[in-house]
């Protein structure tokens, strides 16, 4: 099946401080997501992109389907910003595949 | 606004109890399923649905049944609780572009 990678697998920023998350994938997709999961564990929507670039406030994302990967901007990083960062493309029967997910740690 | 609601946010249940985990989404998607999230084991697709009263085992169905009698509602329940299904579970909906929307979460706890 579809196998999903993401990098790096821990980082730790400074607020303020820029960051790109990385999304690789072995196989075609129709779509992609990413989510934020915050502190008290929910998932959050991020961006439903599955070709081009979105932006939303100071997150942006990438993805270049012919290549296979998606790139997740944060930019002017913040506290609350903290959290595991997963991607998720679908396989068949439009269940979700997901990445291991990037922890990222925002210090003040 | 999209609206996933699952019923408890924490449960703390005894060792061969039944337990119910209820699921209501608002948005009239076909498609729901339940995850559970365990550290180190990623997110893990326990059921899912694609449309009232169908229901189709994901990659770790043992020990765990569905129920998807509403199209906005689908249950998980497992029959006699253990230690080992300590966990977060999470309920999701999507719609046919596969979009997916998740609950808040429930902590679940086996003594």
């Amino acid at each position: 099946g579809i196998q999903v990678e993401q990098s790096p697998p821990d980082l730790i920023l400074q607020e303020g401080a820029n960051s790109t998350l990385r999304c690789n994938f072995s196989d075609s997709v129709n779509n992609l997501q990413w989510f934020h999961q915050n502190p008290w564990g929910q998932l959050i929507n991020l961006f439903y992109i599955p070709s081009g670039t979105k932006q939303n406030g100071r997150l942006s994302a990438t993805t270049v389907a012919t290549e296979r990967y998606s790139l997740l901007y944060i930019s002017s990083s913040q506290t609350t910003d903290s959290g595991v960062y997963f991607c998720a493309v679908p396989t068949y029967g439009n269940k979700l595949v997901f990445g291991a997910g990037t922890i990222l740690r925002v210090k003040s | 606004d999209v609206k996933v609601t699952q019923s408890s946010r924490y449960l703390v249940k005894r060792t061969g109890e039944k337990v119910f985990l209820e699921c209501v989404q608002d948005m009239d998607h076909e498609n729901m399923f339940w995850y559970r999230q365990d550290p180190g084991l990623g997110l893990r697709l326990i059921y899912f649905s694609y449309d009232v009263k169908m229901k189709e085992k994901g990659d770790i169905p043992e020990g765990y049944s569905v129920s998807r009698e509403k199209k906005e509602r689908f249950s998980l329940i497992l029959e006699s609780a253990s230690t080992n299904q300590t966990s977060m579970y999470l309920c999701a909906s999507s719609m046919l572009t596969g979009e997916l929307f998740f609950g808040e979460g429930s902590r679940l706890t086996v003594l």
